[in-house]
């Protein structure tokens, strides 16, 4: 299996500031890299697909890059409605796995 | 996007079978584009693929619970189901149906709720 590493496990910011996040893969996943968000209690949303590839109606301040093994998810300028948990999935080869998440909090 | 609902027990004794529904709407299991999948979530902790079904029966498993785990499409109902055989109270869960695009990239697009699955005598 393809073991996905996130960093950081948890961060605190700020309304305004801008986030990254980064996810590692255990070996070379050309793009196939997903990010998801989920709120309390929800079920995760897609925000972007195929590393950098917005989903419909996500907004633009939410960014993806990379490639291979190492990709970020960038939140430009953190909004209120941001605060979630992120996961990255990888879908190069089955199983499709998760990295852990990586918990947004109000600071 | 479709529309997806997941239904069945909250409650499973430990050995036994748990068995979930998906219903979906405003769409087509028949839909060739789609893989039907389940994702689950233990309380507290992160999200695990399970696997999924295309719309002609074929199916991917999570080598970790292939053994125990079937999941089939029903194309009359426009359901899917799950099945996981002799559960534990490891199984215990926050269990998702989602649609994942079928062609490469593939991406889980749309998901159900959830439905909390407890495994206790």
């Amino acid at each position: 299996d393809i073991q996905m590493t996130q960093s950081p496990s948890s961060l605190s910011a700020s309304v305004g500031d801008r986030v990254t996040i980064t996810c590692r893969a255990s070996q070379p996943i050309s793009s196939f890299l997903n990010w998801y968000q989920q709120k309390p209690g929800k079920a995760p949303k897609l925000l972007i697909y195929a590393t950098s590839t917005l989903q419909s109606g996500v907004p633009s301040r939410f960014s993806g890059s990379g490639s291979g093994t190492d990709f970020t998810l960038t939140i430009s300028s953190l909004q209120p409605e941001d605060f979630a948990t992120y996961y990255c999935q990888q879908t190069y080869s089955f199983p499709w796995t998760f990295g852990q998440g990586t918990k947004v909090e109000i600071k | 996007q479709v529309q997806l609902q997941e239904s069945g027990p909250g409650l499973v004794k430990p050995s036994e079978t748990l068995s979930l529904t998906c219903t979906v709407s405003g769409g087509s299991v028949s839909d060739s584009t789609y893989y039907w999948s389940w994702v689950r979530q233990p309380p507290g902790k992160g999200l695990e693929w399970i696997g999924h079904v295309s719309y002609s029966g074929g199916t991917n498993y999570n080598p970790s619970l292939k053994s125990r785990v079937t999941i089939s499409v029903d194309t009359s109902k426009t359901q899917f189901s799950l099945k996981l055989s002799s559960v534990t109270a490891a199984d215990t869960a926050l269990y998702f149906c989602a649609s994942a695009y079928y062609y490469a990239p593939h991406y889980l697009d749309s998901w159900g709720q959830g439905t909390l699955v407890a495994v206790s005598s």
